[in-house]
């Protein structure tokens, strides 16, 4: 039984580029939500997609955005790079939107220079 | 909103003893707790669950927490602490029908002396 899987597992970017990082859910899970964890802290809720929609967004600016595709899997993409992205992004899924039990990726590392 | 409060930042004891690690939330409704498990560089393990029933809950690796109500708190334990426990801990809170939105607390760093 597959678990979380993400890609890639680390980058470097620059500053104003582009990112799309991807994710693909636990076998059986149709809802995906990312996390930004940045070093020394808690994780911080971005977005969730269900039925292909964003649901429910945390405080983040619109350079954050996402994706989600017919077969679940999802892509988070952050526009304009700053240094303060710079971050562990997790990827989350469950079944359905309701209280379920949420499991996470091993995330993937960005690092903006 | 909800909030959690984990407010020991590092904790260390010794390989063998029993652990305690103190997760405390705010949440206006019946929250539904989670504890998870990041070791250096990985993503989070899910140690253990409560939505509801029994306040005690058991979870892999020999951890349990329990609810309680009363004080809004949800604290793991361990009887006998092994070194590879050593990692970060992390409580977290969802809301009642709010899917995926998980609050979390700042961590807790656990190392173990041999």
């Amino acid at each position: 039984d597959a678990g979380v899987t993400q890609s890639p597992t680390h980058l470097i970017k620059t500053r104003g580029q582009q990112v799309t990082l991807r994710c693909s859910p636990k076998s059986g899970h149709d809802t995906v939500s990312w996390y930004q964890q940045a070093l020394g802290q808690g994780p911080q809720f971005i977005f969730q997609y269900y039925e292909e929609e964003e649901r429910q967004r945390g405080n983040f600016p619109d350079r954050f955005s996402g994706h989600q595709f017919p077969n679940y899997s999802s892509e988070l993409n952050v526009n304009a790079l700053l240094l303060g992205d710079s971050a562990l992004y997790l990827c989350a899924s469950s079944l359905g939107v309701l209280r379920n039990t949420i499991y996470f990726g091993e995330g993937s590392w960005l690092t903006v220079v | 909103a909800q909030s959690v409060t984990q407010p020991d930042i590092h904790i260390t004891v010794s390989e063998g003893a029993s652990l305690e690690l103190r997760c405390n939330y705010s949440y206006g409704a019946t929250p539904y707790l989670f504890w998870y498990v990041q070791s250096p560089g990985q993503g989070l393990q899910l140690l253990l669950k409560y939505f509801s029933g029994d306040t005690l809950v058991q979870g892999i690796k020999g951890f349990e927490a329990e609810f309680k109500r009363s004080q809004s708190s949800f604290n793991l334990r361990k009887p006998s602490v092994h070194w590879s426990d050593a990692a970060e801990y992390f409580c977290a809170v969802g809301a009642t029908g709010g899917g995926n939105k998980l609050t979390f607390g700042t961590g807790t760093q656990l190392k173990v002396e041999l």
